[in-house]
């Protein structure tokens, strides 16, 4: 198993371009997340998934879509860039049961909007 | 709401042991811990459900004390491969209406020689 895959995994954008950025798990997990990461803060909801067909907010969703038609996919969209949206963005997915729920992360995507 | 993390950072020599808190203001379901080395995705270390639990994996080990919603995690005889940021990520559950994890702001720990 792959895991958790995320591309790409650097990106520079300038003010106003849009971008997607990919996430793929291949362990059959119904939920997915969206974390950012800046320095000293902690990992931040953007956006999660709780099976295909079904989205919803997190913490900072503002200025980021999101779709999941597969189980497997869950993109991430930026539409017109902003300074304040360089970051460190880390997709993962877990499924839930009765012994807890572990969060396997993909290796991240560092983005830098100038 | 994001649990609180304490203290937010820790310098250790070879050996010496450390112990990290989170806590919430939220009654807790479940309290999970993870570890970020520089640069990469963090990594699942254990998670605790409500119940009082404590588990261990080699030298690293948690509890979970439900009544005070604060989980603190135990480093033993730490060695340079255990510097890194650690976070606690808490889930509220059906009782607050979510199992997505809320996480904290992370302890770094740095262990020297």
């Amino acid at each position: 198993n792959a895991g958790v895959t995320q591309t790409p995994k650097f990106r520079i954008l300038k003010i106003g371009q849009s971008m997607t950025l990919q996430c793929t798990q291949d362990m059959n997990h119904n939920y997915m997340y969206w974390y950012r990461q800046d320095p000293g803060m902690g990992l931040k909801l953007i956006y999660y998934s709780v099976g295909a067909g079904i989205t919803d907010k997190g913490e900072v969703p503002n200025g980021y879509n999101v779709s999941r038609s597969t189980t497997e996919d869950f993109p991430l969209r930026l539409e017109l860039a902003a300074p304040s949206q360089t970051s460190v963005y880390f997709c993962a997915s877990s499924s839930p049961g009765t012994s807890g729920d572990t969060q396997y992360f993909g290796p991240g995507t560092r983005l830098t909007v100038l | 709401q994001q649990p609180v993390q304490s203290p937010q950072a820790v310098i250790l020599r070879e050996g010496e042991d450390a112990v990290i808190n989170c806590s919430s203001s939220k009654a807790l379901y479940s309290v999970h811990w993870y570890r970020q080395k520089h640069g990469e995705a963090p990594v699942f270390l254990m998670i605790l459900l409500k119940g009082g639990e404590q588990k261990g994996h080699e030298k690293i080990s948690a509890s979970f004390n439900e009544k005070k919603q604060q989980s603190s995690l135990y480093l033993t005889a730490s060695q340079l491969s255990y510097s890194g940021t650690y976070f606690c990520g808490t889930e509220m559950g059906a009782s607050g209406g979510s199992y997505i994890p809320t996480f904290g702001r992370g302890t770094s720990l740095i262990v020297h020689p």
